[in-house]
């Protein structure tokens, strides 16, 4: 079965430097992954996803996550964060077993100081 | 263009009513996707629609959860004799194809927000 696993539940940056949200997952099968960031009262919006292409996935907004089967992680980064950057983040794995739910990840909340 | 819709966007009821959730998909997607979305619980996946397919209710946690899709399109997720522990937010999504068709990427309504009291 498939699980994902996010390492920090919350992560407290600074502006302008780098950020690291971590995720790692569980996949019987070559996995789909997704990151989506939810703001505050907001839905969720997808990031970027992973569907056996390019290890290395550029998102929106300057994001950016390595699939690396080896470690099985999926984390994601950005050079330089921004005060609008504050939100919940998920990583997210598709079930192939259920034909393609979603299975997502605690979320690591973001916090980004002036 | 337009996203998917929920409706109502806030609902508060009392323990025991019943409470119906509508969902519109973007026009054309043929998969739709419930969740629930509670503190403490993450999210987690209830149903889930592919065509005119029997629905995928792995999910849905007691039989007291309900859902249809009407004429492929609009959704409704029904709870019956609402609990305390049923409040959370509920969230649809609908995706152009199913998994493997390089279509499956799922996309999220803003959710209603449900409170039992």
């Amino acid at each position: 079965a498939q699980s994902v696993t996010q390492l920090d539940s919350h992560v407290s940056v600074s502006e302008g430097t780098p950020v690291l949200l971590r995720c790692n997952y569980s996949s019987s099968y070559s996995p789909s992954l997704f990151w989506y960031v939810q703001h505050p009262n907001k839905g969720l919006q997808l990031l970027l996803k992973y569907t056996s292409a390019a290890t290395l996935v550029k998102g929106i907004n300057g994001f950016e996550a390595e699939f690396k089967k080896s470690e099985t992680s999926f984390h994601l980064t950005k050079p330089s964060a921004h005060m609008s950057d504050a939100a919940e983040y998920f990583c997210v794995v598709s079930d192939w077993g259920s034909q393609g739910n979603l299975i997502f990840g605690k979320g690591t909340k973001l916090s980004v100081k002036p | 263009g337009a996203g998917v819709s929920q409706s109502p966007s806030n609902k508060v009821t009392e323990k025991g009513k019943d409470v119906e959730l509508r969902c519109d998909p973007i026009s054309g997607h043929t998969a739709l996707y419930w969740y629930r979305q509670s503190l403490g619980q993450g999210l987690e996946f209830l149903i889930y629609f592919q065509g005119n397919s029997a629905p995928d209710k792995s999910g849905l946690p007691s039989d007291r959860f309900s859902a249809e899709r009407t004429g492929g399109s609009v959704s409704t997720l029904t709870i019956q004799r609402t609990q305390q522990e049923d409040s959370a937010v509920y969230l649809c999504a609908s995706s152009l194809g199913k998994q493997g068709t390089g279509q499956e990427t799922q996309y999220f309504g803003p959710g209603t927000r449900l409170l039992v009291l």
